[in-house]
């Protein structure tokens, strides 16, 4: 069974532009979270979306935007890029929206601004 | 303000002895705690799960504990070997609000042959 995927692996984009990163969850699970990990650091929670609503907002600027499509996958939206947006983004899936169930994180998206 | 500490940054053991990592948080009501492994260039891959009112949970030589009084997590790998040698990751989720999980910096392992 296919796991977790995300595109694209990685990516290099400049100061001020935008980038849309795409996860598709495993099969059957219907809720996706996105998370911005910093190299040192442990991730950070972005959004979660279950059933195509949004459940859950981490404390990232409106730059940062995200929608769940009618098959569950999902796209991360990151606007008016700044340096300090480059980090490796983590999409994860699990059954359901709460929060005693297992993440399967995919391998996530590097991004780099310069 | 709240935080998730893990014990250090890196932790160096030999091969057999029994590695054990520390996760500490402070204003934080968790229901439950999950640590994760995570290798270079990869995602977080899910390892166990406790919840508030377990003491201890094993998974084949991983052994969880989690201390609500304490507010601390230990995590055990007992005969290690170098294959275990990763970045372990706690990580919390709380009893209300959002579904997410909040995760400490981690810490990396090194099992020495």
């Amino acid at each position: 069974d296919a796991g977790v995927t995300q595109s694209p692996t990685h990516l290099i984009k400049t100061r001020g532009q935008h980038v849309t990163l795409r996860c598709s969850p495993i099969s059957g699970h219907k809720s996706v979270s996105w998370y911005q990990q910093v190299l040192g650091q442990g991730p950070q929670f972005i959004f979660q979306y279950y059933e195509k609503e949004e459940r859950g907002r981490g404390n990232f600027p409106d730059r940062f935007s995200a929608r769940q499509f009618p098959n569950y996958s999902s796209e991360l939206n990151v606007n008016a890029l700044l340096l300090g947006d480059s980090a490796l983004y983590l999409c994860a899936s699990s059954s359901g929206p709460g929060s005693s169930r297992e993440q399967y994180f995919g391998p996530g998206t590097r991004l780099t601004v310069t | 303000s709240q935080k998730i500490e893990q014990n250090s940054e890196a932790l160096n053991i030999q091969e057999g002895k029994t590695a054990t990592l520390t996760c500490n948080y402070t204003n934080y009501s968790p229901a439950y705690l999950q640590w994760y492994r995570q290798d270079p260039g990869r995602g977080p891959v899910f390892l166990l799960l406790i919840r508030e009112n377990e003491k201890e949970k094993r998974k084949e030589r991983l052994k969880v504990t989690f201390d609500t009084t304490l507010k601390q997590s230990l995590f055990h790998i007992t005969a290690s070997q170098p294959a275990d040698s990763a970045t372990y990751l706690c990580a919390l989720a709380l009893q209300t609000g959002a579904n997410n999980l909040f995760f400490g910096t981690g810490t990396r392992l090194t099992v020495i042959p």
